[in-house]
């Protein structure tokens, strides 16, 4: 069974500054997903890449194959961007697409 | 407006009472997802279904129940032997292999 980790678990950071989440997980994957849940709740896919990087705005998504890791990055962060990033992962060749989650970063951007 | 709709926002269960959350879709996707958020936790896969009439118990589906009658509605029932039904509960839609998920609102399940 694949296990997915996160760090850190909390993450305080001032407005403009640079952040970056990790991810880990331990067996082969077909897809890697970020995603953001906002504090009410509602959870809103960010990324989905299998390799390289991907870019939208001030979010940037890489991930390393061979390492089994994948990080997140947030430029000149805004307290907006305050949410919990969720990783999560899809097996290669897994039975109805399903995910593996990651527990979760917390973060928090102070004006 | 397409998108995913979980009724209701809150959901308040007494002891030994089945609840139905409701899970509806306009996206036209195949299959549906059901997972239990708790506190500080990561996301678990209750039940999926990849298509009408047909669904697969995830990790964590003892104590619940669902239906797949149609594309567009998924609901899952939250019976008296689920012991801890305490949770914010999350239903998700795809249209097909390493598709990106969608995710509805979500509903929060309380027991008085």
């Amino acid at each position: 069974k694949n296990e997915v980790e996160q760090s850190p678990q909390n993450l305080t950071a001032q407005e403009g500054e640079f952040i970056t989440i990790n991810c880990s997980y331990s067996v082969g994957i077909s897809a890697l997903h970020w995603l953001q849940q906002h504090p009410g709740g509602g959870i809103v896919s960010l990324f989905m890449l299998s390799s390289g990087k991907k870019k939208h705005g001030r979010l940037i998504a890489t991930i390393n194959i061979q390492e089994k890791h994948s990080s997140l990055h947030i430029t000149a962060s805004h307290p907006r961007d305050s949410a919990v990033y969720i990783c999560a992962e899809t097996m290669i060749k897994a039975a109805g697409n399903k995910l593996t989650f990651g527990g979760g970063t917390r973060v928090l951007v102070k004006p | 407006d397409g998108g995913i709709t979980q009724s209701p926002k809150y959901l308040f269960r007494k002891e030994g009472q089945n609840v139905t959350l409701s899970c509806e879709q306009n996206l036209n996707h195949d299959a549906m997802y059901w997972y239990r958020q708790d506190p500080g936790q990561g996301l678990r896969l209750i039940y999926y279904s990849q298509i009408v009439n047909d669904f697969q118990k995830g990790d964590i589906a003892e104590g619940y129940s669902v239906s797949r009658e149609k594309k567009e509605s998924f609901p899952l029932t939250v019976t008296s032997a689920q012991k801890n039904p305490t949770a914010f509960y999350l239903c998700a839609t795809t249209a097909g292999y390493q598709e990106t998920q969608y995710f509805g609102p979500g509903t929060r399940l309380l027991v008085l």
